[in-house]
């Protein structure tokens, strides 16, 4: 168990719909990072929260969006949903933004039918 | 920008064989690099790491030693069991520039043993 807690484990939705995928991180952590993974793509960065503010951007979609509260609980939004979009979304935490090991959630597997 | 190349799989071996998973990367400033391992249905694992040239990680009997003169960062075993199926990945982190410590991934090599 690394300490990340990633809900829902499954998610099945329709086309055009919007999600909202969470993640706790590991007690201590302040970088939130957000991954994708799927058959095609690989494992993709999408974006990383430091302490509440966002610290980078990767291929993340328009279309997505991101935050991370207070308690730096993070949230992944997915909106106008597209086949295109099931895969798995892993979420992971670290102490600090360099060079640190990323610790990673169990996912979230998203299907869009 | 950065990359990984990770050898082409899936990799098939007996019990007791010796595993090598070949690694290697492009990057602009001085990477950590990583292997991680995904068991069936489960999230990443980080199975060891190395933060500069020369620098071996190890740990459950894999090795990878950190050459910077091939940028490469390959995985071995010397002896593979049952438990070790699963897909590991190679992966670098690159704190120059803006990326601060996004993980760029290879492709993920799946590997089989059997008994």
């Amino acid at each position: 168990d690394s300490g990340v807690t990633q809900t829902p484990k499954h998610l099945i939705t329709a086309t055009g719909q919007r999600v909202t995928l969470r993640c706790s991180p590991r007690s201590g952590d302040l970088s939130v990072y957000w991954y994708q993974q799927s058959l095609d793509q690989g494992l993709q960065f999408l974006i990383q929260y430091y302490n509440g503010e966002e610290r980078a951007k990767g291929n993340i979609l328009e279309r997505f969006s991101a935050q991370q509260f207070p308690d730096l609980h993070s949230e992944l939004n997915l909106s106008s949903l597209e086949l295109g979009d099931s895969a798995l979304y892993f979420c992971a935490s670290s102490v600090e933004s360099l060079y640190n090991e990323q610790f990673f959630g169990p996912g979230t597997r998203l299907t869009v039918l | 920008g950065d990359s990984v190349t990770q050898m082409e799989g899936p990799v098939t071996l007996s019990e007791e064989a010796f595993l090598t998973i070949n690694c290697t990367y492009t990057a602009t400033g001085y990477p950590s690099l990583f292997w991680y391992v995904q068991y069936p249905g489960e999230g990443l694992q980080l199975l060891l790491k190395a933060t500069k040239a020369d620098d071996k990680g190890s740990n459950k009997g894999f090795e990878a030693t950190y050459r910077k003169e091939t940028t490469s960062f390959h995985l071995e075993k010397g002896s593979v069991q049952v438990s070790d199926s699963a897909v590991y990945f190679c992966a670098l982190t690159d704190a120059g520039g803006t990326s601060y410590g996004k993980l760029t991934f290879g492709q993920g090599t799946i590997l089989t043993v059997h008994p």
